[in-house]
């Protein structure tokens, strides 16, 4: 899977949008981008994948650049509870993964962003 | 169904004690993980099946270390003769693969914390 680059950590005050980036310069043409978050002692929690439309569900917005080498996720009114790790991943959907062996979910160090009041 | 569901939340054994962990998935995903966390660290990968058949392993699993999925539902994780260095949180993870595209990505379980003494 493709490797990804996050700023270790990112500050944003509560009701304000959360805007966090991810560099993936070496993203293949069949791979996506996944957002995770993990808050503190819990597992990680999926928040959005996208290919090269923007997307968006309750939880967030994904930008992805034309080019696709970055992305953005947007949390458009982060609230306290949103402080968490990050997690940005490249990797083949699942679909495209149907008894192979690659696609596995694997996690860098993400963005630690703290809401503050 | 709730979700993920691991047991125990959290063990505490001395060095040298076999130690099993089970993870309990979500009823219709077909692929079950395993992923170690340490301190500051992102989730790393272990073992993945796809119903019972045990898929990929990590060069982190050491021959102390062995998962199962008998019957493709639950899964057990064990360590023998455990170190004071397999001290982590042991997460577990389900999907389901072989449908379309769109589908969220995996769901974790909250973890298993593990201290060795």
């Amino acid at each position: 899977d493709a490797k990804t680059t996050q700023p270790p950590s990112m500050d944003c005050a509560e009701g304000r949008a959360a805007n966090l980036p991810c560099n993936h310069s070496t993203i293949s043409g069949n791979e996506y981008v996944y957002w995770y978050r993990q808050i503190h002692s819990q597992g990680p929690q999926y928040i959005i994948h996208g290919l090269k439309n923007n997307e968006t569900n309750e939880m967030a917005s994904l930008i992805i650049t034309e080019d696709r080498k970055s992305s953005t996720l947007i949390l458009p009114h982060a609230t306290l509870r949103d402080t968490a790790v990050y997690y940005c991943i490249v990797r083949v959907a699942e679909y495209m993964n149907y008894g192979g062996s690659q696609g596995n979910l694997i996690f860098g160090k993400g963005t630690k962003l703290s809401v503050k009041p | 169904d709730t979700g993920v569901s691991q047991n125990p939340r959290h063990k505490i054994t001395k060095r040298g004690q076999n130690v099993t962990f089970r993870c309990d998935p979500i009823s219709e995903h077909n692929r079950l993980y395993w992923y170690r966390q340490t301190l500051g660290q992102g989730p790393e990968f272990l073992t993945y099946f796809q119903n019972e058949a045990q898929l990929e392993k990590s060069r982190l699993l050491s021959d102390r270390f062995s998962a199962e999925r008998p019957k493709g539902s639950f899964s057990t994780l064990e360590i023998q003769r455990t170190e004071q260095g397999d001290s982590a949180m042991y997460l577990c993870a389900s999907s389901l693969v072989g449908r379309e595209v769109g589908l969220p990505g995996y769901t974790f379980g909250s973890g298993t914390r593990l201290t060795v003494v």
